[in-house]
């Protein structure tokens, strides 16, 4: 069964920095690109960033782009969202959803149950 | 980037009753690379199908998909009650963008 976990959300303030882990499991990780997609409250989704399989490439939304950084640790089976310079928009829960293939295209076959960034003073 | 608008923002309908959905893209999808999602409130999104007409595994089939170029459509033939719940549709072969999103509620 796969399963998504996400963490290493919470309340922090404009300016500061967080990294979020996505923990999967059931399947063979290194198999599949990975993403993180979010969601502000009572507002739709926005995919955010996005990895290859093997972590040779990353792709950004250009509204994070030069802020977070995405990686992977394929020994580990974690997915990671480095968060810099966070600003009230980025305020969402953040989910990690599973690719349905290594590289692009791929749609978003698995999802995590989303972890919540508040960005607040 | 690709603009993906779902209509109608809020479809009131009773269960038995036939959904219509629609999503229109401001530029074609590559080679039919939609999907579209389920989500209840407080859980993720499900993906019902993807490739504009396929479903994804455990997929009841009264949910189906259709459309090709701009033009998209999500049915679901009779509702049932697990299905009163907020669909998305999402180009996956371009931009990756969601479109905003249709509710489906009791009526």
């Amino acid at each position: 069964e796969v399963q998504l976990l996400e963490s290493g959300g919470g309340l922090i303030q404009p300016g500061g920095s967080l990294r979020l882990s996505c923990a999967a499991s059931g399947f063979p990780f290194r198999s599949y690109a990975m993403s993180w997609v979010r969601q502000t409250p009572g507002k739709g989704l926005e995919w955010v960033s996005a990895i290859t399989g093997d972590g040779s490439d990353t792709y950004y939304a250009d509204s994070v782009k030069g802020r977070f950084t995405i990686s992977r640790d394929n020994s580990q089976n974690t997915l990671y969202l480095q968060m810099n310079s966070l600003r009230a928009e980025d305020t969402a829960v953040y989910y990690c959803p599973k690719g349905s293939g290594t590289s692009r295209p791929y749609y978003f076959e698995y999802w995590g149950q989303g972890t919540l960034v508040t960005v607040s003073s | 980037e690709i603009v993906l608008t779902q209509s109608p923002g809020t479809l009131s309908l009773s269960p038995g009753e036939r959904a219509t959905l629609s999503c229109r893209a401001s530029q074609s999808v590559r080679s039919g690379y939609l999907a579209w999602y389920q989500q209840k409130p407080g859980q993720a999104p499900r993906l019902l199908i993807y490739g504009a007409s396929s479903r994804a595994t455990g997929i009841p089939e009264r949910f189906s998909g259709s459309g090709s170029g701009t033009d998209f459509t999500l049915t679901i033939t009779r509702l049932e009650p697990e299905d009163f719940a907020v669909y998305y549709c999402q180009d996956y072969g371009n931009s990756r963008t969601f479109g905003q999103g249709t509710k489906v509620e009791i009526k």
